[in-house]
């Protein structure tokens, strides 16, 4: 089974909209950590916003935060206010000590955003 | 800029040959995960060290080999090169002190193409 699942490859928003990106984990670890990077068409890997599993309040950074449902096993990056610099790949991303603290990576959302 | 470095940037070789990508971790950090992108694998975790050993290897080639040195920076030898190979490598590194909330910061890439 894949540890991270991203099922949406490309997603559209309007400017100043805000946009979810959705991803889902896989992992019987009770402690976990997932992450969110951002990887414009310059190709740099940017690490956005991280959430721990036992953290009570949801994750925010800035314009991005991560709606984490830890029963549906789902840590899906917002984007408020989207800009036109926003457009890039997203890719999800978790680490369990079950498997050595190993980086798992999602296949990524590619987002464009829309005048 | 996630205070890893990577050289070089671009890299143009031949079918056959050797490279050697070279990264430097950021400060502090003891641990280099090395990644391959390419268009039709998204990122593929290839090996990691950690304080000079390796910690874990992933979907790495009999012909690439890599090592970390005593100041922490790595290299990553690919050899006898095919088409196939050409892709992005990242570098990233991580305290990795044990913990979840250790994050992965990623390297600008070096960009390999093999003709």
């Amino acid at each position: 089974a894949q540890k991270i699942t991203q099922t949406q490859p490309g997603m559209f928003v309007q400017e100043k909209e805000a946009v979810t990106l959705d991803c889902t984990y896989d992992t019987s670890d009770p402690s976990y950590g997932l992450f969110w990077y951002k990887q414009p068409s310059s190709g740099e890997m940017i690490f956005l916003i991280y959430q721990g599993s036992y953290d009570q309040q949801n994750a925010t950074e800035g314009r991005y935060s991560l709606n984490f449902q830890k029963a549906r096993k789902s840590a899906n990056l917002v984007i408020s206010a989207s800009q036109l610099g926003d457009s890039a790949m997203y890719f999800c991303a978790m680490r369990e000590p079950n498997t050595g603290n190993q980086f798992y990576f999602g296949t990524g959302t590619s987002l464009t955003v829309i005048p | 800029d996630s205070g890893v470095t990577q050289t070089p940037k671009h890299l143009i070789t031949a079918t056959g040959q050797r490279v050697t990508l070279r990264c430097s971790p950021r400060s502090g950090d003891l641990s280099v995960y090395w990644y391959q992108q390419s268009l039709d694998q998204g990122l593929q975790f290839l090996i990691q060290y950690y304080n000079g050993e390796e910690r874990a290897k992933g979907n790495i080639l009999e012909r690439f080999s890599a090592q970390q040195f005593p100041d922490l920076h790595s290299e990553l030898n690919l050899s006898s090169l095919e088409l196939g190979d050409s892709a992005l490598y990242f570098c990233a590194s991580s305290v990795d002190g044990g913990r979840i909330t250790d994050t992965q910061y990623f390297g600008p890439g070096t960009r390999l193409t093999v003709l």
